[in-house]
């Protein structure tokens, strides 16, 4: 079945360095890939999405590449803030079976001002 | 938009207690999902509508979970009776439903389940 394997954390960086969470999954077909970010004490948001192989996704200074030959989506920013510290989760959403949406275990990030 | 509703946001109960949690999707939304998340076991799907039809209810731990959509701005998930290791935040989130595989789900703030 499809499944979302990402790095384990936590991971914690000083303010302005440069982030790298790794994605990678096994899905048939073509599925579409998110990134959500969860800040404490709330649910679940979009941070951002890529729907097939070669986009980009992007949103407030993060990116993350659909890549299919590697079956990889990893979540890159270049300079992190303080107030970037939450956990993010990679998800697919798969073409068949109902669309089921299929979260990894989540990454938690602490930044050091 | 006032985004998913979800209450109350925390609940506090004895072993063996009923528990009752709500959730209002946001409006316009077809799809319906119920997760449950610990640190022991992360993120689960226990169960997910599609127009008020329960599409797949493979994530519900056993007999004592029970959920329901009786239209489409409601929905409830039941547990009973309730063991401490049901303690978790459950999530409700809801998704525009277009039919593919781009959807983004948006979910609500969370209950903190404890049960004693």
């Amino acid at each position: 079945g499809d499944s979302v394997t990402q790095m384990e954390g936590p991971v914690t960086l000083s303010e302005e360095a440069f982030l790298t969470i790794n994605c990678t999954y096994t899905a048939t077909g073509y599925p579409s890939l998110f990134w959500y970010v969860q800040y404490p004490g709330e649910g679940l948001q979009l941070l951002l999405k890529a729907t097939k192989a070669d986009d980009k996704g992007s949103n407030k200074g993060f990116e993350a590449t659909y890549r299919k030959e590697t079956t990889s989506f990893h979540l890159e920013k270049g300079s992190v803030q303080v107030s970037d510290s939450a956990v993010y989760f990679c998800a697919l959403t798969g073409n068949t079976g109902g669309f089921k949406t299929i979260f990894g275990a989540g990454t938690r990030l602490f930044v050091k001002a | 938009d006032a985004g998913v509703i979800q209450s109350p946001r925390h609940e506090v109960t004895e072993m063996g207690q009923e528990v009752t949690l709500r959730c209002k999707p946001i409006s316009g939304h077809n799809s319906l999902f119920w997760y449950r998340q610990t640190m022991m076991r992360g993120l689960e799907l226990l169960i997910y509508f599609n127009n008020n039809v329960p599409i797949d209810d493979s994530g519900m731990p056993e007999d004592r979970f029970s959920a329901k959509m009786p239209n489409a701005s409601f929905s409830t998930l039941k547990i009973q009776p309730s063991e401490p290791r049901d303690s978790a935040v459950y999530f409700c989130a809801s998704s525009p439903s277009t039919g593919t595989s781009t959807d983004t789900q948006y979910f609500g703030p969370g209950t903190r389940l404890t049960v004693l």
